[in-house]
């Protein structure tokens, strides 16, 4: 078991360009999660699947964000037409084994537009 | 609107002693509270978990208090070591789980 998987760690584009993360959740853990996190914030929520299916999305997912799980392993998020304040890092987190309550996390992938 | 708030952005501790860390929620609905520990260039690490049908869990050094009537959590640390030096993060979940939401996180610096 190695753990909840990011890449890239990190990302530097600039505005208006397009950007795509993945994450390779924790073998058999069928939810799989995606936060964002500003500098001095906590994380906050934005998506989550169980197994392919896409069961909730905040309001903070807008419509230039999509996030995708074809074969309920692993997930994309990809931003489009990024901004300034698209700046953050992304989270990725996993569970379902035993419990769907604690999440585990990944080292997360850091982006910066400039 | 914040539903969990961590109102203390930094503490500071001798080592040995014991480090208190406080969280306030909001909503009701929350049935599950969680402390993660975060060092920097990281993600989030799970560090200690309670059920709102239980008022404390232990684990090891690391004791989470819950007072649902005040809807306040407390994590102690207890001794403190200078590799606890991290930011905290409160969380809370309702239903069995589905998003977590975080409070603002609090700083711990442990001094040798």
């Amino acid at each position: 078991d190695t753990g909840v998987s990011q890449n890239p760690r990190h990302k530097i584009t600039k505005r208006g360009q397009n950007v795509t993360f993945r994450c390779d959740p924790i073998s058999e853990h069928n939810r799989l999660y995606w936060y964002r996190q500003t500098l001095g914030q906590g994380p906050e929520f934005l998506t989550y699947f169980q197994n392919e299916a896409q069961l909730e999305k905040s309001r903070l997912l807008s419509d230039r964000f999509s996030a995708e799980r074809p074969k309920g392993s692993f997930s994309t998020l990809e931003i489009q037409r990024t901004e300034q304040g698209d700046s953050a890092m992304y989270l990725c987190a996993s569970n379902g084994q035993v419990t769907y309550n604690e999440q585990f996390f990944g080292p997360g992938t850091r982006l910066t537009v400039l | 609107d914040q539903q969990v708030k961590q109102n203390s952005p930094s503490l500071s501790v001798q080592e040995g002693r014991i480090s208190i860390l406080n969280c306030d929620y909001t909503n009701s609905m929350f049935d599950y509270f969680l402390w993660y520990k975060k060092y920097p260039a990281e993600g989030p690490t799970f560090l200690i978990s309670i059920s709102s049908i239980k008022d404390k869990n232990e684990d090891g050094r690391f004791t989470v208090f819950l007072n649902k009537s005040a809807k306040h959590l407390s994590l102690h640390i207890v001794p403190s070591q200078p590799g606890d030096s991290a930011v905290y993060f409160c969380a809370a979940s309702a239903n069995q789980g589905n998003m977590l939401t975080f409070g603002g996180g609090t700083r711990l610096m442990v001094k040798p």
